[in-house]
């Protein structure tokens, strides 16, 4: 049983518009939600994070909202440029208190960046 | 920072042979992951380790799978015997507890792994 769910595969977005990826997830332990991008031959690298205590986190471009009662975590990318064109994997954690825990991801959304 | 090395980048074998991928973390990291990646089941944590030690090996699938961590900057993942359902990319990554609980992983190239 999937624990976290990207139900979009694929997205194609225009250049210079916004581009909305959306995850989902089952289980309200986890504290720490992480979005990473992958290109082709590559390992995923990481892109934005978000913990429990909030709701919104911006860097740059990239924006991760978090809402904790829908169990639901998106990410905007303003403006959408051809270089964003990637996998985006949505992954959560659940920190131990005593160091980190292994990642559960989704099964990637493949964005693609139309000039 | 050289980053994550992986090594072979890619291997090919046949059905009951062994295979030996490693892994060399960023150096300080104190914690390393190994994942691999399938259409079927996406992205899914194999093992992990922290200060050379295993901590959750709950998501090795079978006892043909085994990972050591000998000392701070080395890891091998073995199969033995290796089976076709192996094929896949195995991506290795490691972290610092320090960075905070964020648990920003920072991911090896991969090894993609066929087996014939």
């Amino acid at each position: 049983d999937q624990q976290v769910k990207q139900n979009s595969p694929s997205l194609s977005v225009q250049e210079g518009r916004i581009s909305i990826l959306n995850c989902d997830y089952t289980n309200s332990m986890f504290d720490y939600f992480l979005w990473y991008k992958k290109y082709p031959a590559e390992g995923p690298t990481f892109l934005i994070s978000i913990s429990s205590i909030k709701d919104k986190n911006e860097d740059g471009r990239f924006t991760v909202f978090l809402n904790k009662s829908a169990k639901h975590l998106s990410l905007h990318i303003v403006p959408s440029q051809p270089g964003d064109s990637a996998v985006y994997f949505c992954a959560v954690s659940m920190y131990s208190g005593g160091g980190a825990d292994g990642l559960t991801f989704g099964k990637g959304t493949h964005l693609i960046i139309q000039p | 920072d050289a980053g994550v090395i992986q090594s072979p980048r890619h291997e090919v074998t046949e059905m009951g042979q062994e295979v030996t991928l490693r892994c060399k973390p960023i150096s300080g990291h104190d914690y390393l992951f190994w994942y691999r990646q399938t259409m079927m089941r996406g992205l899914e944590l194999l093992i992990y380790f922290n200060n050379n030690v295993p901590i959750d090996d709950s998501g090795m699938p079978e006892d043909r799978f085994s990972a050591k961590m000998p000392n701070a900057s080395f890891s091998t993942l073995k199969i033995q015997p290796s089976e076709p359902r192996d094929s896949a990319v195995y991506f290795c990554a490691s972290s610092h507890t320090h960075r905070g609980p964020y648990n920003e992983q920072f991911f090896g190239p991969g090894t993609r792994l066929t087996v014939l």
